[in-house]
């Protein structure tokens, strides 16, 4: 099974609606969690952290649920800059919370 | 601050070549990293260095060598290059106590 599976998409979402989507990841001894932005034929840059709590940056909210081991990012008002992959990763408890476990993406694309 | 450098940015090589990756980083990190990317399987753990002087294999290994020559250089290299490592190869860093990893810019390798 998989660290962290994520549903590829692409999810199509319309300038200014709201998109969401999660990832499930399979060991419940993973510490940390965040989401990445991936531009097309660019490096993965942070684009926030997962707290237990829920946390938001702007128009994006981001939530953990450790009982259900799963991670979700929401979009609101989407732009067309908002157009990029999202990796949903983890820390792998294999490791020792050592190394990062990366999932697929999520690709995101507004249409006008 | 530069952050994460890579060099070459592409290169393309015929099978049975040589070459290497060099990354170096400014932020004054303990741990580095070597990634590949290939559609469809999201990024994959080559090799890391948790601090100078040591290196450990990750996901798959086999094919690379590594050098952690200093506290900022981490280089990858392919003794002899098959055609399976056709691949976007990204190299990144973390300071010791956190997880966010800060990824370089990438090398587009082809293997013909």
């Amino acid at each position: 099974r998989k660290e962290v599976e994520q549903d590829p998409g692409p999810f199509n979402v319309p300038e200014g609606a709201t998109v969401a989507f999660n990832c499930t990841y399979s060991n419940s001894a993973s510490q940390s969690f965040f989401w990445y932005r991936q531009d097309c034929r660019k490096e993965p840059k942070l684009l926030m952290s997962v707290y237990s709590s829920g946390n938001e940056d702007g128009r994006f909210t981001a939530q953990l649920n450790r009982a259900s081991q799963y991670i979700s990012l929401l979009i609101r008002d989407s732009k067309l800059s908002d157009s990029a992959t999202y990796l949903c990763v983890v820390t792998s408890a294999f490791y020792g919370n050592n190394r990062l476990a990366f999932g697929k993406g999520n690709q995101v694309v507004v249409i006008p | 601050n530069a952050g994460v450098t890579q060099t070459p940015k592409f290169q393309v090589l015929k099978t049975g070549q040589s070459m290497t990756l060099q990354c170096a980083q400014d932020m004054n990190h303990n741990s580095m990293y070597w990634y590949r990317q290939d559609p469809g399987m999201g990024l994959r753990l080559i090799y890391y260095s948790a601090s100078e002087g040591t290196t450990d294999k990750g996901e798959v290994p086999n094919g690379y060598n590594v050098s952690r020559l200093n506290k900022r250089e981490f280089s990858l290299r392919l003794e002899s290059a098959a055609p399976s490592q056709t691949s976007v190869y990204f190299c990144a860093s973390r300071r010791t106590g956190e997880y966010t990893q800060y990824f370089g810019p990438g090398t587009r390798l082809t293997v013909l």
